[in-house]
């Protein structure tokens, strides 16, 4: 079974530049959540979507960043216009409804802000 | 507000030792409790989990301890190894609100050969 796949790996861009990043979560997942995780931290959910629904994006800053579904399959994530303080890995995750309920995550990207 | 609260931030052990991380939580909403891995450049991956209605969960080295009436967990690794080392995760999911999955700061782990 193919894992959680995201790119890119790595990205670096300036201030005020705007990025975008894609899953693409295991198949039949309904569920894809999107994490930030800031150096030494644990993962903050940036959003959550159940097929091409959000369930959750209250702490998705949305005055820069924004996130779509569509088809209910892949995702992208996008920033526009990037801060430093938006330096971290962003990660992807999917799980399936009902069950067992564990997410499993991509390796992420890893933005840098300068 | 964080909602999971994990203990402690950093732990050393030396081989063949346990290595305890303790995690607790206020939201009763919260039903399910995965423990995630992370080594440095990868996602986290799923460990252990254990539902609340029961105390322990043992699989190989790893075992969860869960206490329903304190809103406390915590993750017991036997004969830690120098592979152990990585960060550990706990975290809480609602299942009855989409599986939303709440994480806990991490520990990193060190075991010293």
């Amino acid at each position: 079974e193919a894992g959680v796949a995201q790119s890119p790996r790595y990205k670096i861009i300036e201030k005020r530049q705007s990025v975008a990043f894609w899953c693409n979560p295991i198949s039949g997942h309904a569920t894809l959540y999107w994490y930030q995780q800031i150096l030494g931290q644990g993962p903050k959910l940036l959003i959550q979507f159940q097929n091409n629904g959000v369930v959750d994006d209250s702490q998705l800053p949305k005055d820069r960043f924004s996130a779509e579904r569509l088809k209910g399959v892949d995702s992208t994530l996008k920033i526009q216009p990037a801060k430093l303080e938006d330096s971290a890995v962003y990660l992807c995750a999917s799980s399936s409804v009902g069950g067992a309920s564990e997410a499993f995550f991509g390796q992420g990207t890893r933005l840098t802000v300068v | 507000q964080q909602q999971v609260k994990q203990s402690p931030q950093s732990l050393i052990v030396q081989k063949g030792g346990i290595s305890i991380i303790n995690c607790a939580y206020e939201n009763t909403a919260f039903d399910y409790f995965p423990w995630y891995q992370q080594f440095p450049g990868k996602g986290p991956a799923l460990l252990i989990a254990i539902r609340p209605d029961v105390s322990e969960k043992k699989e190989g080295r790893f075992t969860i301890s869960f206490n329903k009436s304190a809103k406390q967990f915590s993750l017991h690794i036997m004969d830690s190894q120098p592979g152990d080392s990585a960060t550990y995760f706990c975290a809480a999911i609602k299942r009855k609100a989409g599986n939303m999955l709440t994480f806990g700061g991490g520990t990193r782990l060190m075991v010293k050969p």
